[in-house]
């Protein structure tokens, strides 16, 4: 079974520009968790997504938002980008049975650069 | 557990001794937790899980240990090899939460040959 998949895997972008960020999830598995990962604050949640609807929201700003498309497919997009949002951002997947206690399953990530 | 930023903590381990990498975590009501290692370039990969009503779990090479008295977390990884050279992270996740995992700040363990 493949495993979680993201692309782009690398962006440079200036800033001010948005961006769009792409994840599959593992087949099968219906909830989709973003995280940005930085050297100074570590690996951080974003949200997560489950049946189109996001459950769960971390501490950014409005500028970071998603969505989650019929077939589990989930996107980010980052507008007005600023230096700080140079990261790793990671998906990740888990299935989903209902319970809280669910192992999530991450993607190779994509690194953004923003100049 | 709290990031450390640019300056992660490094276990140097020679090659086939056993390495223990510690974490503590936050939360009490947390019931979850999980071990991951990172490879330069590439995401966090799972290693092992353990739910709070265990203490102990052993899978292949690795064992982690609860002690929920002192919010404490263990990887003991056994006959430590030079592919075990990683970044290891420790989550948490706490069920009034979801699906969020709270990250531990990562261990960098280096195994010299």
């Amino acid at each position: 079974k493949a495993g979680v998949t993201q692309t782009p895997r690398y962006l440079i972008k200036t800033r001010g520009q948005q961006v769009t960020l792409s994840c599959s999830p593992i087949s099968g598995h219906r909830s989709v968790s973003w995280y940005q990962q930085t050297p100074g604050q570590g690996l951080q949640f974003l949200f997560e997504y489950f049946s189109e609807t996001q459950r769960n929201k971390g501490n950014f700003p409005g500028r970071f938002s998603g969505r989650q498309f019929s077939n589990s497919r989930s996107e980010m997009n980052v507008s007005t980008l600023e230096l700080g949002d140079s990261a790793l951002y990671l998906c990740a997947s888990n299935i989903h049975r209902g319970a809280p206690q669910e192992t999530q399953y991450f993607g190779p990530g994509t690194r953004l650069l923003v100049l | 557990g709290e990031s450390v930023g640019l300056h992660l903590p490094t276990l140097s381990v020679q090659e086939g001794d056993n390495s223990i990498i510690n974490c503590a975590y936050s939360n009490s009501a947390s019931d979850y937790f999980i071990w991951y290692k990172q490879e330069s370039g590439k995401g966090p990969q799972f290693i092992i899980d353990i739910r709070s009503n265990m203490d102990k779990r052993q899978g292949q090479r690795v064992t982690v240990l609860l002690n929920k008295t002192v919010k404490h977390l263990s990887l003991q990884i056994a006959a430590t090899q030079p592919g075990d050279s990683a970044v290891y992270f420790c989550a948490e996740n706490n069920p009034a939460a979801g699906n969020k995992l709270t990250f531990g700040g990562g261990t960098r363990v280096l195994v010299k040959p």
